[in-house]
């Protein structure tokens, strides 16, 4: 079956830092991959997307490359706010089966001024 | 355009009561889902339709538990009688079918004392 593994949080991190967090899939065949935002009390929002191997998916400075041979989808920030605290999902759907978003359990960053 | 919207945004209400949460998608999206948020267990999906029908309810935790999509824009979700274990955020989501992405609402808050 699809799976997502995301790291562990919580990440902290000083407000300037350079962010990664890590994420892996395994999937039948080539999914689409996306990320999702979560702020304290709100629903996800979708941060990012890539729909084919070695695609980019960017957004509000977030980025992620869709890497078929590591099966990866890490994402990254080159300089992370406070506003950037939130819980970041990492997600696939397979083009198969179910149509149903397949989540990673979610990683925690807080960033400190 | 509004976004997916659920009602109510909080709820709180006595072990063996019914409660019945609510969901307008967003116009146009022919995939509805209804997902369930908790500390211990992270997003899980519980059921999702398609054209207004039931796809995919392998999710919902038992009996107690039962949605309906009656036409586009409306769907709910009932839980009779309700327990305290119930008690999580309930998010409704919805897609184009020619795309993956999903959209979140806002969720609702559901307590059960």
């Amino acid at each position: 079956g699809n799976s997502v593994t995301q790291m562990e949080g919580p990440v902290t991190l000083s407000e300037e830092a350079f962010l990664t967090i890590n994420c892996t899939y395994t999937a039948t065949g080539y999914p689409s991959l996306f990320w999702y935002v979560q702020y304290p009390g709100e629903g996800l929002q979708l941060l990012l997307k890539a729909t084919k191997a070695d695609d980019k998916g960017s957004n509000k400075g977030f980025e992620a490359t869709y890497r078929k041979e590591t099966t990866s989808f890490h994402l990254e920030k080159g300089s992370v706010q406070v506003s950037d605290s939130a819980v970041y999902f990492c997600a696939l759907s397979a083009y198969t089966g179910r149509r149903a978003l397949t989540f990673g359990s979610g990683t925690r960053l807080q960033v400190q001024p | 355009d509004a976004g997916v919207i659920q009602s109510p945004r909080h709820e709180v209400t006595e072990m063996g009561q019914e409660v019945t949460l609510r969901c307008k998608p967003i116009s146009g999206h022919d995939y509805l889902f209804w997902y369930r948020q908790t500390m211990m267990r992270g997003l899980e999906l519980l059921i999702y339709f398609n054209n207004n029908v039931p796809i995919d309810d392998s999710g919902m935790p038992e009996d107690r538990f039962s949605a309906k999509m009656p036409n586009a824009s409306f769907s709910t979700l009932k839980i009779q009688p309700s327990e305290p274990r119930d008690s999580a955020v309930y998010f409704c989501a919805s897609r184009n079918g020619t795309v993956y992405e999903q959209y979140f609402g806002p969720g609702t808050r559901l307590t059960v004392t």
